[in-house]
Protein backbone atom coordinates (compact mmCIF):
# COMPACT_ATOMS: atom_id res chain seq x y z
CA UNK A 1 0.00 0.00 0.00
CA UNK A 2 1.46 3.26 -1.34
CA UNK A 3 -0.48 5.13 0.85
CA UNK A 4 -1.64 7.08 -2.02
CA UNK A 5 -5.63 7.02 -2.38
CA UNK A 6 -6.92 7.98 -5.67
CA UNK A 7 -11.11 7.92 -6.50
CA UNK A 8 -13.28 6.73 -8.19
CA UNK A 9 -11.06 4.14 -9.77
CA UNK A 10 -13.31 4.01 -12.63
CA UNK A 11 -15.00 6.59 -14.57
CA UNK A 12 -16.99 6.19 -17.54
CA UNK A 13 -18.51 9.55 -19.45
CA UNK A 14 -19.49 10.86 -22.63
CA UNK A 15 -17.78 13.08 -25.18
CA UNK A 16 -17.86 16.84 -24.35
CA UNK A 17 -18.62 16.61 -20.41
CA UNK A 18 -16.80 17.00 -17.35
CA UNK A 19 -15.10 14.98 -14.84
CA UNK A 20 -13.09 15.10 -11.08
CA UNK A 21 -10.53 12.91 -10.18
CA UNK A 22 -9.34 13.09 -6.58
CA UNK A 23 -6.25 12.43 -4.90
CA UNK A 24 -5.13 12.00 -0.92
CA UNK A 25 -1.32 11.85 -1.30
CA UNK A 26 1.07 9.86 1.52
CA UNK A 27 0.76 11.06 5.12
CA UNK A 28 3.85 13.72 5.26
CA UNK A 29 3.95 14.49 1.34
CA UNK A 30 3.55 17.92 0.40
CA UNK A 31 4.28 17.73 -3.63
CA UNK A 32 1.53 15.98 -5.42
CA UNK A 33 1.57 15.10 -9.28
CA UNK A 34 -0.25 13.71 -12.10
CA UNK A 35 0.53 11.87 -14.43
CA UNK A 36 -1.52 10.69 -18.06
CA UNK A 37 -1.10 6.45 -18.80
CA UNK A 38 -1.62 5.58 -22.57
CA UNK A 39 -0.49 3.36 -24.75
CA UNK A 40 0.20 5.20 -27.54
CA UNK A 41 2.14 8.18 -24.93
CA UNK A 42 3.30 6.56 -21.99
CA UNK A 43 3.30 8.09 -18.96
CA UNK A 44 3.32 11.77 -19.20
CA UNK A 45 3.66 14.51 -16.81
CA UNK A 46 0.88 16.79 -16.46
CA UNK A 47 0.90 18.71 -13.92
CA UNK A 48 2.62 19.02 -9.86
CA UNK A 49 1.72 20.74 -7.11
CA UNK A 50 3.37 21.88 -3.67
CA UNK A 51 1.78 22.62 -0.50
CA UNK A 52 -1.04 23.92 -2.56
CA UNK A 53 0.81 26.06 -5.35
CA UNK A 54 1.43 25.18 -8.57
CA UNK A 55 5.34 23.91 -9.33
CA UNK A 56 5.58 23.06 -12.63
CA UNK A 57 3.59 21.77 -15.88
CA UNK A 58 3.91 19.34 -18.43
CA UNK A 59 1.87 18.37 -20.97
CA UNK A 60 -1.76 19.27 -20.05
CA UNK A 61 -4.15 20.33 -22.26
CA UNK A 62 -6.01 23.84 -21.15
CA UNK A 63 -9.08 21.75 -21.24
CA UNK A 64 -7.48 19.97 -17.84
CA UNK A 65 -7.10 21.91 -14.77
CA UNK A 66 -5.85 20.86 -11.60
CA UNK A 67 -5.87 22.53 -7.81
CA UNK A 68 -4.20 21.18 -4.36
CA UNK A 69 -6.25 21.71 -1.46
CA UNK A 70 -5.05 23.45 2.12
CA UNK A 71 -5.54 19.74 3.45
CA UNK A 72 -3.49 18.47 0.68
CA UNK A 73 -5.96 16.81 -1.34
CA UNK A 74 -5.73 17.40 -5.00
CA UNK A 75 -8.44 17.47 -7.99
CA UNK A 76 -7.65 17.00 -11.23
CA UNK A 77 -10.55 18.42 -13.17
CA UNK A 78 -11.13 17.38 -17.30
CA UNK A 79 -13.59 19.04 -19.28
CA UNK A 80 -14.80 19.51 -22.68
CA UNK A 81 -13.44 15.39 -23.01
CA UNK A 82 -12.82 13.64 -25.97
CA UNK A 83 -12.59 10.35 -27.24
CA UNK A 84 -8.30 10.57 -27.12
CA UNK A 85 -8.69 11.36 -23.13
CA UNK A 86 -9.64 7.87 -22.37
CA UNK A 87 -6.30 6.50 -20.37
CA UNK A 88 -5.45 6.15 -16.72
CA UNK A 89 -4.58 9.05 -15.05
CA UNK A 90 -1.83 8.37 -11.92
CA UNK A 91 -1.87 10.92 -9.07
CA UNK A 92 1.63 10.36 -7.43
CA UNK A 93 3.08 12.43 -4.55
CA UNK A 94 6.69 12.83 -2.54
CA UNK A 95 8.63 14.83 0.16
CA UNK A 96 9.63 17.24 -2.63
CA UNK A 97 13.40 16.37 -3.70
CA UNK A 98 14.78 15.07 -6.53
CA UNK A 99 16.37 11.64 -4.88
CA UNK A 100 12.49 11.22 -3.31
CA UNK A 101 11.07 8.55 -5.27
CA UNK A 102 7.76 9.04 -6.17
CA UNK A 103 4.72 7.08 -4.40
CA UNK A 104 1.77 6.42 -7.06
CA UNK A 105 -1.86 5.70 -6.49
CA UNK A 106 -3.56 2.94 -8.15
CA UNK A 107 -5.24 5.09 -11.00
CA UNK A 108 -8.43 6.31 -12.39
CA UNK A 109 -9.31 4.52 -15.43
CA UNK A 110 -11.32 7.11 -17.80
CA UNK A 111 -13.27 5.78 -20.48
CA UNK A 112 -14.88 8.59 -22.90
CA UNK A 113 -17.81 7.40 -25.25
CA UNK B 1 16.30 18.46 -21.53
CA UNK B 2 16.05 15.15 -20.25
CA UNK B 3 14.87 12.20 -21.62
CA UNK B 4 14.59 7.81 -20.45
CA UNK B 5 15.20 5.21 -23.50
CA UNK B 6 13.93 1.95 -22.44
CA UNK B 7 15.10 -0.42 -25.76
CA UNK B 8 12.74 -2.76 -25.75
CA UNK B 9 9.09 -2.47 -25.48
CA UNK B 10 8.59 -6.19 -24.45
CA UNK B 11 10.98 -9.00 -22.87
CA UNK B 12 9.72 -12.33 -22.82
CA UNK B 13 11.70 -14.93 -20.96
CA UNK B 14 10.98 -18.37 -19.25
CA UNK B 15 11.08 -19.14 -15.58
CA UNK B 16 14.49 -19.21 -13.50
CA UNK B 17 16.40 -17.65 -16.93
CA UNK B 18 18.49 -14.25 -16.21
CA UNK B 19 16.66 -11.03 -17.60
CA UNK B 20 18.30 -8.06 -18.37
CA UNK B 21 16.19 -4.48 -19.15
CA UNK B 22 17.61 -1.86 -20.63
CA UNK B 23 17.51 1.73 -19.84
CA UNK B 24 19.72 4.88 -21.38
CA UNK B 25 19.15 8.02 -20.31
CA UNK B 26 19.97 11.51 -21.27
CA UNK B 27 20.83 14.49 -19.18
CA UNK B 28 22.89 17.51 -19.97
CA UNK B 29 22.90 17.52 -15.55
CA UNK B 30 23.31 15.02 -13.42
CA UNK B 31 20.37 12.77 -12.28
CA UNK B 32 19.23 10.50 -9.89
CA UNK B 33 17.73 7.28 -11.56
CA UNK B 34 14.70 4.73 -10.91
CA UNK B 35 13.49 1.58 -11.84
CA UNK B 36 9.60 1.07 -10.87
CA UNK B 37 7.79 -1.86 -11.45
CA UNK B 38 3.70 -1.76 -12.31
CA UNK B 39 1.37 -5.02 -12.31
CA UNK B 40 -1.68 -5.13 -13.55
CA UNK B 41 -4.01 -3.13 -11.99
CA UNK B 42 -2.37 -1.44 -9.95
CA UNK B 43 0.08 2.21 -9.97
CA UNK B 44 3.66 2.22 -10.16
CA UNK B 45 5.95 1.27 -7.15
CA UNK B 46 9.68 1.64 -6.63
CA UNK B 47 11.82 -1.68 -7.30
CA UNK B 48 15.56 0.30 -6.75
CA UNK B 49 17.11 3.88 -6.57
CA UNK B 50 20.57 5.06 -7.31
CA UNK B 51 21.45 8.53 -5.86
CA UNK B 52 25.19 8.55 -5.70
CA UNK B 53 28.31 6.40 -5.02
CA UNK B 54 28.25 2.41 -5.25
CA UNK B 55 26.95 1.80 -9.29
CA UNK B 56 25.86 -1.43 -8.16
CA UNK B 57 22.38 -0.88 -6.79
CA UNK B 58 20.35 -3.18 -5.10
CA UNK B 59 16.59 -3.64 -4.76
CA UNK B 60 13.37 -5.42 -3.60
CA UNK B 61 12.30 -8.53 -5.37
CA UNK B 62 16.33 -9.64 -6.19
CA UNK B 63 16.62 -7.44 -8.51
CA UNK B 64 19.61 -5.22 -9.33
CA UNK B 65 20.84 -2.11 -11.83
CA UNK B 66 24.02 -1.12 -12.76
CA UNK B 67 24.81 2.84 -13.21
CA UNK B 68 27.44 3.52 -15.66
CA UNK B 69 27.70 7.31 -16.63
CA UNK B 70 29.88 6.86 -19.71
CA UNK B 71 27.02 4.84 -21.36
CA UNK B 72 24.82 6.62 -19.92
CA UNK B 73 22.97 3.88 -18.83
CA UNK B 74 20.81 1.95 -16.30
CA UNK B 75 20.01 -1.48 -17.19
CA UNK B 76 18.03 -3.88 -14.76
CA UNK B 77 19.05 -7.14 -14.30
CA UNK B 78 17.57 -10.19 -12.34
CA UNK B 79 19.69 -13.64 -12.19
CA UNK B 80 16.81 -15.92 -12.01
CA UNK B 81 12.92 -14.63 -12.61
CA UNK B 82 10.07 -15.80 -11.26
CA UNK B 83 6.30 -16.00 -12.94
CA UNK B 84 5.68 -13.36 -10.41
CA UNK B 85 7.68 -11.37 -12.03
CA UNK B 86 6.00 -10.82 -15.14
CA UNK B 87 4.91 -6.77 -15.21
CA UNK B 88 5.23 -3.64 -16.58
CA UNK B 89 8.71 -2.07 -15.87
CA UNK B 90 9.40 1.51 -16.02
CA UNK B 91 12.88 3.30 -15.91
CA UNK B 92 12.61 6.79 -14.59
CA UNK B 93 15.10 9.52 -13.54
CA UNK B 94 14.96 13.11 -12.31
CA UNK B 95 17.35 15.60 -13.41
CA UNK B 96 17.80 19.27 -12.17
CA UNK B 97 14.04 19.85 -12.79
CA UNK B 98 13.39 17.59 -9.71
CA UNK B 99 10.39 16.36 -12.16
CA UNK B 100 10.63 12.89 -13.05
CA UNK B 101 10.81 11.99 -16.30
CA UNK B 102 9.66 7.86 -17.11
CA UNK B 103 10.54 5.70 -20.16
CA UNK B 104 7.91 3.84 -22.22
CA UNK B 105 7.70 0.79 -19.87
CA UNK B 106 8.80 -2.92 -20.96
CA UNK B 107 6.86 -5.25 -20.53
CA UNK B 108 8.44 -8.10 -18.69
CA UNK B 109 6.41 -11.99 -19.60
CA UNK B 110 7.65 -14.53 -17.69
CA UNK B 111 6.74 -17.74 -19.38
CA UNK B 112 6.46 -21.39 -17.47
Amino acid sequence: DSGVTQTPKHLITATGQRVTLRCSPRSGDLSVYWYQQSLDQGLQFLIQYYNGEERAKGNILERFSAQQFPDLHSELNLSSLELGDSALYFCASSVDSGDSPLHFGNGTRLTVT
Amino acid sequence: AQSVTQLDSQVPVFEEAPVELRCNYSSSVSVYLFWYVQYPNQGLQLLLKYLSGSTLVKGINGFEAEFNKSQTSFHLRKPSVHISDTAEYFCALTGGSYIPTFGRGTSLIVHP
